[in-house]
């Protein structure tokens, strides 16, 4: 069972480049969501979705773009890349809002 | 305002030694409260949660916590750390709209 599947797991970007951080969940989840980590404060959600064809913003939805096609894919493109976007960023996914958040290992991405 | 204080964070404990992680809530009602852990590299995962019911809820890797509703307080505690239980903590509540609301994290270190 592999649970939530985040790729790549470690990034280099130069600045003003784009990229699309791939998630992909095999529980049958509605609610999948994208947060990035920065050292102090905790996390912050960046988008989220209620199911296929749904999404919203969260805490910090600037400088990234979603969609969610299918009820297993959620990526998260970047779409000119900035220093400020340096973090470790986690999908996540959850059978209804409100239930048992399970995660991906993260992406470590690093513009420079 | 919801919100999640994690007062500390960084705490040492010596190896054999009992535990206990300060989590603080604010929120209007009651809450539903996590507590996740990350190790090094990895992403989260659940170790307890408390919806209602009985306030003492007990978790994975022999930890438990306790909800205090006067003192606004999510408290996880361990009798006893192992060297394996180095990582740092989040606690996190979900708010009104369904989002997770996260503290800033602990980092638990362990001297042998």
């Amino acid at each position: 069972n592999a649970g939530v599947t985040q790729t790549p797991k470690f990034q280099v970007l130069k600045t003003g480049q784009s990229m699309t951080l791939q998630c992909a969940q095999d529980m049958n989840h509605e609610y999948m969501s994208w947060y990035r980590q920065d050292p102090g404060m905790g996390l912050r959600l960046i988008h989220y979705s209620v199911g296929a064809g749904i999404t919203d913003q969260g805490e910090v939805p600037n400088g990234y773009n979603v969609s969610r096609s299918t009820t297993e894919d959620f990526p998260l493109r970047l779409l000119s890349a900035a220093p400020s976007q340096t973090s470790v960023y986690f999908c996540a996914s959850t059978l209804y809002r409100g239930q048992v958040a399970f995660f991906g290992q993260g992406t470590r991405l690093t513009v420079v | 305002a919801q919100s999640v204080t994690q007062p500390d964070i960084h705490i040492t404990v010596s190896e054999g030694a009992s535990l206990e992680l300060r989590c603080n809530y604010s929120y209007g009602a009651t809450p539903y409260l996590f507590w996740y852990v990350q190790s090094p590299g990895q992403g989260l995962q659940l170790l307890l949660k408390y919806f209602s019911g009985d306030t003492l809820v007990q978790g994975i890797k022999g930890f438990e916590a306790e909800f205090k509703r006067s003192q606004s307080s999510f408290n996880l505690r361990k009798p006893s750390v192992h060297w394996s239980d180095a990582a740092e903590y989040f606690c996190a509540l979900i708010d009104s709209n369904y989002q997770l609301i996260w503290g800033a994290g602990t980092k638990l270190i362990i001297k042998p």
